[in-house]
């Protein structure tokens, strides 16, 4: 079976532009999780939605926003981009999100730099 | 507010040698730890643990949880080259009707010849 897969694997964009990040979780998993990861941290946390339904989010401002498609695949828009925006963006499938203990398991990444 | 701390940031050994990474945790409500260690780009599953005391181990890499004292390590004995990454330490704490994961700020490995 085909792990997590994203789209694209790197990303370079200007100040104010708006980007689209894609992901496809793994077969059978209904619930993606989107984080930021900036260099030399951890993975922060963003958005978790399952079956289409926004199911949490972070810290993160109004200019973040996803979606949920109902092949389950998922879309991250940033609008507005600032310069620390940069970072790795990580795409995790789980097959519930969290009603049942589970593991998340991580695609690629989208590298994103804002010039 | 929950947060995860990995200690030591960064670490340098030769090959052959044994290593230990630190987790320590302070969450509102605790459902398990993870490990993942991250090479280039996707972090790639290594352990879950949900309970004390109970190791898990898989080759030369093995993990313990300790609920009391909100902790837990990650063993890797006979280090290779190939065990350079950053490890990822996360803690699952269930919210409302998700699960949330806090990510320490991982540990840098680096295994020399």
């Amino acid at each position: 079976d085909a792990g997590v897969t994203q789209s694209p694997t790197h990303l370079i964009k200007t100040r104010g532009q708006q980007v689209t990040l894609r992901c496809s979780p793994i077969s059978g998993h209904k619930s993606v999780s989107w984080y930021q990861q900036v260099l030399g941290q951890g993975p922060q946390f963003i958005f978790q939605y399952y079956e289409k339904e926004e199911r949490g989010r972070g810290n993160f401002p109004d200019r973040f926003s996803a979606r949920q498609f109902p092949n389950y695949s998922s879309e991250l828009n940033v609008n507005a981009l600032l310069l620390g925006d940069s970072a790795l963006y990580l795409c995790a499938s789980s097959r519930t999100g969290g009603f049942f203990q589970e593991t998340q398991y991580f695609g690629p990444g989208t590298r994103l730099l804002v010039l | 507010e929950d947060k995860v701390v990995q200690s030591p940031l960064s670490l340098v050994v030769h090959e052959g040698d044994t290593v230990t990474l630190n987790c320590s945790y302070e969450v509102t409500n605790f459902r398990s730890l993870l490990w993942y260690k991250q090479e280039k780009k996707a972090p790639t599953f290594l352990f879950m643990l949900t309970s004390s005391g109970i190791e898990k181990k898989s080759g030369r890499l093995s993990s313990i949880l300790d609920k009391k004292e909100l902790s837990s390590i990650l063993n890797i004995t006979a280090t290779q080259t190939g065990d350079s990454a950053i490890y990822l330490c996360a803690v699952e704490v269930p919210r409302d009707n998700f699960n949330k994961f806090y990510f320490g700020s991982g540990t840098k490995l680096n295994v020399k010849p």
